[in-house]
C-alpha cells in the first residue's frame, strides 16, 4: 500500500530535549516536505526537499532541521525543543517533474513541549 | 511573499444546501492549485486540483473548483453537502517554477459544519 509513514503518533517531551520525527514513503518520490499545523493558522511549510541532498528552507525553519539521506526518509529534528513548537506535524511526499504534483500526507504527528 | 485567503473561517450549513467557500491567492505566474480536506483526526487528502486546461475541476465527493486566472481566484463548490461533509477544508498554492519552485503556500483552512 502507497503510504507516508511518521513516528512517533505522539510524543510528550520536555524543553531542551532533542528528539527526531521520523518520516518515510514508499512511492519513491523524490519530494518530501514537513509541515505544522496551529489553530487559525492552517499548514505552514518547515522544510522541504526537492530530492536526495537537496533541502530548501520553508515558512517556518527556525528551531528545525531535517536531512535528505535517502529517497524514502525525511527525518525532522528539533535539537532543543521549546513550548511554542508544540504542534502537529505532517510529512508529505509527492513525484516532481513540470513542477511539483499532489502531496500524499502522512497521519501526523501530535508533539507537546512542557 | 506569496499568500493564499480563505475568506470564511467556518460555514455552518444544512444538508442539502449549496457550499461556495472562497480562496484567493497573491501570486502572478504560474501556479498549481489544490483544495485537501481534513476530516476529523485524520491527515489531509486530496479532493481536486488544477494544474492546466479547462478551468472548472471536478474532484472527489461531487466537489468542483472554478479558478479564474484574472480574480487570482478557486473557489470550491458543492451543489449539496452531506453531513458527512464536516471537515475542514484548506485551499493551497504551489508555484510551478522559479526561485520558489517547492514552496507550497495553504490557506489557514475553513472549517464546514453540516447539520443533519
Amino acid at each position: 500500500e502507497a503510504q507516508v509513514t511518521q513516528n512517533p503518533r505522539y510524543l510528550i517531551t520536555v524543553t531542551g530535549k532533542k528528539l527526531t520525527v521520523t518520516c518515510s514513503q514508499n512511492m519513491n518520490h523524490e519530494y518530501m516536505s514537513w509541515y505544522r499545523q496551529d489553530p487559525g493558522l492552517g499548514l505552514r511549510q518547515i522544510y522541504y526537499s526537492m530530492n536526495v541532498e537537496v533541502t530548501d528552507k520553508g515558512d517556518v525553519p527556525e528551531g528545525y532541521k531535517v536531512s535528505r539521506k535517502e529517497k524514502r526518509n525525511f527525518p525532522l529534528i528539533l535539537e532543543s525543543p521549546s513550548p511554542n513548537q508544540t504542534s502537529l506535524y505532517f510529512c508529505a511526499s509527492s513525484v516532481t517533474g513540470t513542477g511539483v504534483h499532489e502531496q500524499y500526507f502522512g497521519p501526523g504527528t501530535r508533539l507537546t513541549v512542557t | 511573499a506569496q499568500s493564499v485567503s480563505q475568506h470564511n473561517h467556518h460555514v455552518i450549513l444544512s444538508e442539502a444546501a449549496s457550499l461556495e467557500l472562497g480562496c484567493n491567492y497573491s501570486y502572478g505566474g504560474t501556479v498549481n492549485l489544490f483544495w485537501y480536506v481534513q476530516y476529523p483526526g485524520q491527515h489531509l487528502q486530496l479532493l481536486l486540483k488544477y494544474f492546466s486546461g479547462d478551468p472548472l475541476v471536478k474532484g472527489i465527493k461531487g466537489f468542483e473548483a472554478e479558478f479564474i486566472k484574472s480574480k487570482f481566484s478557486f473557489n470550491l463548490r458543492k451543489p449539496s453537502v452531506q453531513w458527512s461533509d464536516t471537515a475542514e477544508y484548506f485551499c493551497a498554492v504551489i508555484v510551478d517554477r522559479g526561485s520558489t519552485l517547492g514552496r507550497l503556500y495553504f490557506g489557514r483552512g475553513t472549517q464546514l459544519t453540516v447539520w443533519p
